[in-house]
């Protein structure tokens, strides 16, 4: 059975990074991409960006100035990192897989708030 | 403003059947598949359905989706107690070349 665990920190004060992190087990994750989602009351879910086993990523345009998507296979863990944080970025942020092709995302962790606040 | 469009809420009593549209453009919905997530309060959102109209092992076949053009629905027949629970649709988008979501609507079993 896939298990997810996100950790992070959920505090920040404006300007701050946010860096959370994703540990996968339990699973084959070979043809996976490993995503981050985030969800707010103003915005419902946003999809954040997404990486593949071998490092290349696909970013939200809007936030793709800020983002950081990183994967070390080795331990079947990838991180997010946000940077420049504002008030707008205060939401649950969830990391998520889905396997290459039309399936959709599979496997959701239990999703971290992060509140930006000064 | 989400990319794809829901209504906030919907109802139905036990036994019912309801459906929740969701309505985007050609870069999304009218060109790529339609995912469907149930949410529970306070947890994250589960896969029900991929590919406009499979279920993944565990879903009840009471619910169903399907898609035209540019629109897709979800369909929950047998409306039980249990599948009250907010309700996104999803697909990936061409022109922003990113997934894009719908606002969610809520489903409250009367």
């Amino acid at each position: 059975q896939v298990q997810i665990q996100q950790w992070g920190a959920g505090l920040l004060k404006p300007s701050e990074t946010l860096s959370l992190t994703c540990g996968v087990s339990g699973g084959s994750f070979t043809n996976y991409y490993w995503t981050w989602i985030r969800q707010s009351p103003e915005k419902g879910l946003e999809w954040i960006g997404e990486i593949d086993q071998s490092g290349s990523t696909n970013y939200n345009s809007s936030l793709k100035s800020r983002v950081t998507i990183s994967i070390d296979p080795s331990k079947n863990q990838f991180s997010l990192r946000l940077s420049s944080v504002t008030a707008a970025d205060t939401a649950i942020y969830y990391c998520a897989t889905r396997v290459v092709g039309d399936y959709g995302f599979d496997y959701w962790g239990r999703g971290t708030l992060v509140t930006v606040s000064s | 403003q989400s990319v794809l469009t829901q209504p906030p809420s919907a109802s139905g009593t036990p036994g019912q059947r309801v459906t929740i549209s969701c309505s985007g453009s050609s870069s999304n919905v009218g060109t790529n598949y339609v995912y469907w997530y149930q949410q529970l309060p306070g947890t994250a959102p589960k896969l029900f359905i991929f590919s406009n109209n499979r279920r993944p092992s565990g879903v009840p076949d009471r619910f169903s989706g399907s898609k035209s053009g540019t629109s897709a629905s979800l369909a929950i027949s047998g409306l039980r107690s249990e599948d009250e629970a907010d309700y996104h649709c999803a697909a990936w988008d061409d022109s922003l070349s990113g997934w894009v979501f719908g606002g969610g609507t809520k489903l409250t079993v009367l």
